[in-house]
């Protein structure tokens, strides 16, 4: 079984460009998640979709940062302006629906802002 | 709100020698609580889970914790180290009940494992 697919894996961009991440969850798994991992700190939500709608983007910085799942499937996480403190590993990850679903991780997109 | 402390920010510990990871959560409901490993360049991986069920639960890779209610804790062991265990990992808690599958994560500790 295919894990979950992520690219680019590195990223350098200047502060105020733009960027995007893709995502592409294992199949049939209809729950996806952004995570955004700054180093020394544990992975933090950003935003949680189900098949297509969104169910929790409570911690998304949603002046810069936009998400969509396309068709339930793939998903793209922007950031428009980057600044400094958006440098982070970013993690995409996606489960069965329900509770207690094992999610299962990408290798993530290593973000450097400068 | 649901939360998660590590302890300990990084282990050092010597091939063949147990492991300890410290956890303590706070939690205002029964809690569902993860650990993961994070292998560098490699995806975080579910190590096991506890949700209310056996207090000692069994892992992948030798691994184990045991749920202490009366101490707020679930730290997670390993009889012998290995050198392959050399890792961060991540001590996870489930958001509220029902509801959707948030999970909150602790700081990470880093293990170290000298030959």
């Amino acid at each position: 079984e295919a894990g979950v697919a992520q690219s680019p894996r590195y990223k350098i961009i200047e502060k105020r460009q733009s960027v995007a991440f893709w995502c592409n969850p294992i199949s049939g798994h209809a729950t996806l998640y952004w995570y955004q991992q700054i180093l020394g700190q544990g992975p933090k939500l950003l935003i949680q979709f189900q098949n297509n709608g969104v169910v929790d983007d409570s911690q998304l910085p949603k002046d810069r940062f936009s998400a969509e799942r396309l068709k339930g499937v793939d998903s793209t996480l922007k950031i428009q302006p980057a600044k400094l403190e958006d440098s982070a590993v970013y993690l995409c990850a996606s489960s069965s629906m329900g509770t207690l679903q094992e999610q299962y991780f990408g290798p993530g997109t290593r973000l450097t802002v400068t | 709100a649901q939360s998660v402390t590590q302890l300990d920010s990084h282990v050092s510990v010597s091939e063949g020698t147990p492991v300890l990871l410290r956890c303590n959560y706070s939690s205002s409901y029964s809690p569902s609580l993860f650990w993961y490993v994070q292998h560098p360049n490699k995806g975080l991986q579910l190590l096991l889970k506890y949700t209310s069920a056996a207090t000692l639960v069994k892992g992948i890779n030798g691994f184990e914790a045991e749920f202490k209610k009366s101490e707020t804790s679930f730290h997670l062991t390993k009889p012998s180290a290995h050198m392959s265990d050399a890792a961060e990992y991540f001590c996870v808690v489930k958001g509220e009940p029902g509801g959707y599958n948030k999970l909150i994560f602790g700081a990470g500790t880093r293990l170290a494992v000298h030959p």
